[in-house]
């Protein structure tokens, strides 16, 4: 496993409405990425963070936001939300320096479904 | 734009049965190469991680290979639980961030 832990694991959400997904990153990394996997097509990335500032967005709306907090734990919102958000979203963590400086270690992903 | 393209869709194979997947890719300027395994409804977990034209890696039963444009899996006498969709990613090298282009992957089914 990789340590890095995301909540909840499923959530369903009715179309408007807003979402807070959670991510805990491995201990001594300090990015994290945010992405998001329809079935059967591989992750899109969001977004990622890196000491606590947005460090490149991926083709997604306004309405998807982040945070990172100092200790490294992460938050996804989604505003207003759609139908075609429902899908499987992916927290990776990953380090800056070192022989893993280019590796992202991937969580177990929240399920949302939107109705 | 930042391109990978997998193949094949899926492949079934008999328990045994040695085979290769496919990974095509365009990118502007290459950091790495990433093999990720997924379980269904699972998130991917990491395999290997190549940089160079010419690198090979192994883990187990699976070989990573790269060149200047494509990267291979392949896998030898593959079992049952070698099961599972096989996902490249690409890292571009002219930026800061670190984003992750991915393929859609390979479903890989390994019958017994």
């Amino acid at each position: 496993e990789t340590g890095v832990t995301q909540s909840p694991t499923h959530l369903i959400k009715t179309r408007g409405q807003q979402v807070t997904l959670r991510c805990s990153s491995q201990s001594g990394h300090n990015t994290v990425s945010w992405y998001q996997q329809a079935l059967g097509q591989g992750p899109q990335f969001i977004f990622q963070y890196y000491r606590e500032e947005e460090n490149g967005r991926g083709n997604f709306p306004p309405r998807f936001s982040g945070l990172q907090f100092p200790n490294y734990s992460s938050e996804l919102n989604v505003n207003a939300l759609e139908l075609d958000d429902s899908a499987l979203y992916l927290c990776a963590s990953g380090g800056t320096s070192g022989p893993i400086r280019n590796e992202q270690y991937f969580g177990p992903g929240t399920r949302l479904t939107v109705t | 734009e930042d391109q990978v393209t997998q193949s094949p869709e899926a492949l079934r194979l008999q328990e045994g049965e040695s085979s290769s997947l496919n990974c095509s890719y365009t990118v502007s300027g290459l950091r790495g190469l990433f093999w990720y395994r997924q379980d269904p409804g699972k998130g991917p977990e990491f395999l290997f991680t190549l940089y160079s034209a010419g690198e090979e890696k192994e883990k187990e039963r699976l070989k990573a290979t790269l060149t200047k444009k494509e990267s291979f899996l392949h896998i030898t006498a593959p079992k049952p639980e070698d099961s599972a969709t096989y996902l490249c990613a690409v890292q571009a090298g002219d930026t800061g961030r670190r984003a992750l282009t991915f393929g859609s992957g390979t479903r890989l089914q390994v019958q017994p």
